[in-house]
């Protein structure tokens, strides 16, 4: 069945390295994928996005790589810090179905 | 400021209880959404409605009724809900109708005692 799923449920990074959040998805036909960020006690933040027609994208301090061969989204954030503390999880979306998936979740902790 | 506002912010509620979430949105979107995220699970979408109509029910019990009187406002209405339904419940809005990311509130947390 179709999934989108996270390789690491937990990362821990020390302040000021970089941080490689991974996802997988096994839908072919997506064409949309997020990143989303969810701080304790909030609801998801919107962080980055990523057309299908697109391997690369960058943001302020984050890159979403896409490699539609294997199926597969990372989120890079560089020089973390620590209020990049959070969980942080993946969705990808099938335009045309109106279809959106979530993975479950990486949680980032700094460490100092 | 999320530009979406849910209400209220922790429900502990029986099972015999009647209770409704509240969610509002100050986005100027048309599409609203219910989710439920449970304890290391993915997000699940409940409902999706599209210009006040419902387009989307995910097979979810009749003990959830969701109601949108308008593009702005979206309720969540519980009854004789049982303890495994405990979760935090995320409501959503974004453009209808385009590839849109959705916004989200920062959600109620409902524990059924």
């Amino acid at each position: 069945g179709e999934s989108v799923g996270l390789h690491l449920p937990t990362l821990s990074v020390q302040e000021g390295d970089n941080s490689i959040i991974n996802c997988a998805y096994s839908n072919s036909a997506s064409d949309y994928f997020i990143w989303y960020k969810q701080e304790s006690g909030k609801g998801p933040q919107f962080i980055i996005d990523i057309r299908s027609n697109m391997d690369k994208r960058q943001g302020q301090r984050v890159t979403v790589l896409l490699n539609k061969t294997v199926k597969h989204l990372s989120l890079q954030i560089a020089a973390t810090q620590p209020g990049d503390s959070a969980v942080y999880f993946c969705a990808e979306i099938y335009s045309s179905a109106s279809k959106i998936i979530f993975g479950s979740g990486t949680r980032l902790s700094i460490r100092p | 400021e999320t530009g979406v506002t849910q209400t209220p912010r922790h429900l502990v509620m029986g099972m015999t209880n009647k209770k409704s979430l509240k969610c509002e949105q100050h986005l100027g979107h048309n599409a609203m959404y219910w989710y439920k995220q449970s304890a290391k699970k993915p997000l699940e979408l409940m409902f999706v409605y599209n210009f006040k109509e419902q387009t989307e029910n995910n097979s979810v019990p009749s003990r959830f009724s969701p109601e949108c009187p308008n593009s702005s406002h979206l309720f969540l209405h519980l009854h004789t809900l049982q303890p495994e339904d405990s979760a935090l419940y995320l409501c959503a809005s974004s453009q209808a109708g385009d590839i849109q990311p959705q916004h989200f509130g920062d959600g109620t947390r409902l524990s059924i005692l």
